[in-house]
């Protein structure tokens, strides 16, 4: 069965930083993409960052590019998150999601963790 | 950015009835792979979202088959042949055929 347990959530002020972790299981990880999907609350869903198997392709939204960074361990099985200068509009529920195999698009989703950004 | 819009974007069903949502992309989903890269997903209250539809028409793993899918280019459509109280949540289309992946604005499902 496919796991995705986010971790790493809380309270924070603006201006500080933040790593959100995402421990998977159940399936050869090294093998599959990965992504961080938000969503703030009471709204849609807004993808943020992309990461390929063995990292050699990332892509992040605009809203976040240069603040966020994404990294995988595959000896670990782990997908993270690393936030800095966060916003109060980084304020938001984040998904990690696992990439479906031979194609693009999202399968699986993990629970998610909540970041709040407010003084 | 490839822009999606959904249509309706609330909708209240007798159990039983059909329902119909429509997904509209700003450009082109088919990808030179052959494959055309749109998504469908079930969020129910309080819950992640779940994968319906893939590829357009593909039902998932444990989806039933009174969700279908239809559509090409960017016209597309997902379909439930008889709606049920389990079905209530916000569905969602998503593109993935640019790496940035963009989703519709969701389109909420209450039961009548």
């Amino acid at each position: 069965e496919v796991q995705l347990v986010e971790s790493g959530g809380g309270l924070v002020k603006p201006g500080g930083s933040l790593r959100l972790s995402c421990a998977a299981s159940g399936f050869t990880f090294s093998s599959y993409s990965m992504n961080w999907v938000r969503q703030a609350p009471g709204k849609g869903l807004e993808w943020v960052s992309s990461i390929s198997s063995s990292s050699s392709y990332i892509y992040y939204a605009d809203s976040v590019k240069g603040r966020f960074t994404i990294s995988r361990d595959n000896a670990k099985n782990s997908l993270y998150l690393q936030m800095n200068s966060l916003r109060a509009e980084d304020t938001a529920v984040y998904y990690c999601a696992r990439d479906i195999a031979r194609g693009f698009g999202v399968d699986y989703w993990g629970q998610g963790t909540l970041v709040t950004v407010s003084s | 950015d490839i822009v999606m819009t959904q249509t309706p974007l609330s909708l209240s069903v007798t159990p039983g009835q059909p329902a119909s949502i429509s997904c509209k992309s700003s450009q082109s989903l088919l990808h030179s792979d052959g494959k055309t890269y749109l998504y469908w997903y079930l969020q129910k209250p309080g819950q992640p979202p779940q994968l319906l539809i893939y590829e357009v028409s593909n039902r998932f793993s444990g989806v039933p088959d009174r969700f279908s899918g239809s559509g090409s280019g960017t016209d597309f459509t997902l379909k439930i042949s008889r709606v049920e109280a389990e079905d209530v949540g916000v569905y969602y289309c998503m593109q993935s055929i640019q790496p940035m992946y963009t989703f519709g604005q969701g389109t909420k499902l209450e039961i009548k």
